[in-house]
C-alpha cells in the first residue's frame, strides 16, 4: 500500500526566506508520480510540481523546485524567497502508475506561514 | 474555462437526511474522484470512477454511494447523513494514463451535518 507522510505539521518562515517542506513516500511499484499542491485559505487545491519517479533531473517551476532523492524516498518542496502569499497549506502526493489507474493518495499536510 | 464544478457550495443538513452532491467537469477526463478533507487528515479517497460505466470504493467509502452519470459528470449521494459526514468535499477529475495527467480539483462543498 503507497503512504505519503509529512512530519511537519506546521512551519515558518520569514518573507524572501528559502523553505523546505518535507515528504516521504513508500511504495513498491518503480514507476511513481509525486504532486505538490497548494490550498490557500480560500479552499482550493492549486497544482504545483510534479516529479515522475523516471525523471532524470529535479523539477522546478518558477520559485518552486522539489527535491527528489529516489534512494531515500523524498519528494520535498523547496519554495525560495517566500512571499506573503504563500501563506497556505501543502500538500504531498502521490500516483502509482503500475498498479493501474490508482488515484492520488495525499499526505496530511504542513501549513505554511510567511511572516513579514 | 469552468473546469470541475461542484455544486452545492454549502449545505446543512440534520442527522438522517439525505443529500446529494453533484459534479461536472469539462475537460473530457475520463477519470473522476470523490474526496473528503478533515482537520489534519488531509485528503481521503471516498469512491473514484476510472471511466464511465465504472466505480470503486476508496479509502472511506461507508455511507456514501456514487453515480457515473456520463463521462462528464459524477454524484455522491450521502443516504442518511450523520455528524461523522460533517467535511469539506472534493471533486477532481484527469486523463487517463501515466505521466503528469494532472489532477484537478472543485471548489469544494463544505456540509455541516446537526
Amino acid at each position: 500500500a503507497q503512504k505519503i507522510t509529512q512530519t511537519q505539521p506546521g512551519m515558518f518562515v520569514q518573507e524572501k526566506e528559502a523553505v523546505t517542506l518535507d515528504c516521504t513516500y513508500d511504495t513498491s511499484d518503480p514507476s511513481y508520480g509525486l504532486f505538490w499542491y497548494k490550498q490557500p485559505s480560500s479552499g482550493e487545491m492549486i497544482f504545483l510540481i510534479y516529479q515522475g519517479s523516471y525523471d532524470q533531473q529535479n523539477a522546478t517551476e518558477g520559485r518552486y523546485s522539489l527535491n527528489f532523492q529516489k534512494a531515500r524516498k523524498s519528494a520535498n518542496l523547496v519554495i525560495s524567497a517566500s512571499q506573503l502569499g504563500d501563506s497556505a497549506m501543502y500538500f504531498c502526493a502521490m500516483r502509482e502508475v503500475n498498479s493501474g489507474n490508482t488515484p492520488l493518495v495525499f499526505g496530511k499536510g504542513t501549513r505554511l506561514s510567511v511572516i513579514a | 474555462n469552468a473546469g470541475v464544478t461542484q455544486t452545492p457550495k454549502f449545505q446543512v443538513l440534520k442527522t438522517g437526511q439525505s443529500m446529494t452532491l453533484q459534479c461536472a467537469q469539462d475537460m473530457n477526463h475520463n477519470s473522476m474522484y470523490w474526496y473528503r478533507q478533515d482537520p489534519g487528515m488531509g485528503l481521503r479517497l471516498i469512491y473514484y470512477s476510472a471511466s464511465e460505466g465504472t466505480t470503486d470504493k476508496g479509502e472511506v467509502p461507508n455511507g456514501y454511494n456514487v453515480s457515473r452519470l456520463n463521462k462528464r459528470e459524477f454524484s455522491l449521494r450521502l443516504e442518511s447523513a450523520a455528524p461523522s459526514q460533517t467535511s469539506v468535499y472534493f471533486c477532481a477529475s484527469r486523463l487517463h494514463g501515466p505521466g503528469k495527467n494532472i489532477q484537478y480539483f472543485g471548489a469544494g462543498t463544505r456540509l455541516s451535518v446537526l
